[in-house]
């Protein structure tokens, strides 16, 4: 156990619909950090959110958004999916924000989407 | 913005024999080199790490060499055993731009040992 506890593990949902991953940070760890996982991309990074504010951008869609909360969880709300949305969705966390201080990251276990 | 290249996609070794995993970054401004072990059904997991000023890190079976000059760095495991096989993510962190200081990943290279 990595210590970032991610729900749901699996998710199955049709097109144009509407999900919402969670993710919890390890104990201690303000920045939150969201990738994309599909086969032929590798990891995509999607957004970072440090101690509840938006940090950096990666290339994340418009219809995706995110959040980090006063209790530092984060959910990624995926809107109007499709099917090339189906991929796995890794959260991560660390103690800084990043940047020049070189802090390591921690992986959750991943959801598994799957948009038929 | 940093673009990491990994190679090979897919590598099979005898149990025993060393696997070599090498990455090249764009960005020189980058400074910090992770490697990521990946198991099925897992999230990834750092194995080591290399900052730029430093050339050469060693843990163990695995090492992790940097040419800055070349923009390169690679993963060495010695000695490898089938617990090895997995997938080899290498990553890079760059300074500036829209991913300032978020890990840049290479797609991940296939490592089966066999036995």
């Amino acid at each position: 156990d990595s210590g970032v506890t991610q729900t749901p593990k699996h998710l199955i949902t049709a097109t144009g619909q509407r999900v919402t991953l969670r993710c919890s940070p390890r104990s201690g760890d303000l920045s939150v950090y969201w990738y994309q996982q599909s086969l032929d991309q590798g990891l995509q990074f999607l957004i970072q959110y440090y101690n509840g504010e938006e940090r950096a951008k990666g290339n994340i869609l418009e219809r995706f958004s995110a959040q980090q909360f006063p209790d530092l969880h984060s959910e990624l709300n995926l809107s109007s999916l499709e099917l090339g949305d189906s991929a796995l969705y890794f959260c991560a966390s660390s103690v800084g924000q990043g940047g020049a201080f070189n802090y390591g990251y921690t992986f959750g276990s991943g959801t598994r989407l799957t948009v038929v | 913005g940093e673009n990491v290249e990994q190679h090979p996609s897919t590598l099979s070794v005898q149990e025993g024999d060393s696997a070599v995993i090498k990455c090249t970054y764009s960005d020189s401004a980058s400074n910090y080199f992770p490697w990521y072990k990946q198991e099925l059904g897992k999230g990834p997991q750092l194995i080591i790490d290399i900052r730029s000023n430093v050339g050469e890190k060693k843990d163990q079976r695995i090492a992790v060499t940097l040419n800055k000059t070349a923009k390169h760095f690679s993963l060495h495991i010695t000695e490898t055993q089938p617990e090895d096989s997995a997938v080899y993510f290498c990553a890079a962190r760059p300074l500036y731009g829209g991913s300032q200081g978020n890990l840049i990943f290479g797609k991940g290279t296939k490592l089966s040992v066999k036995p």
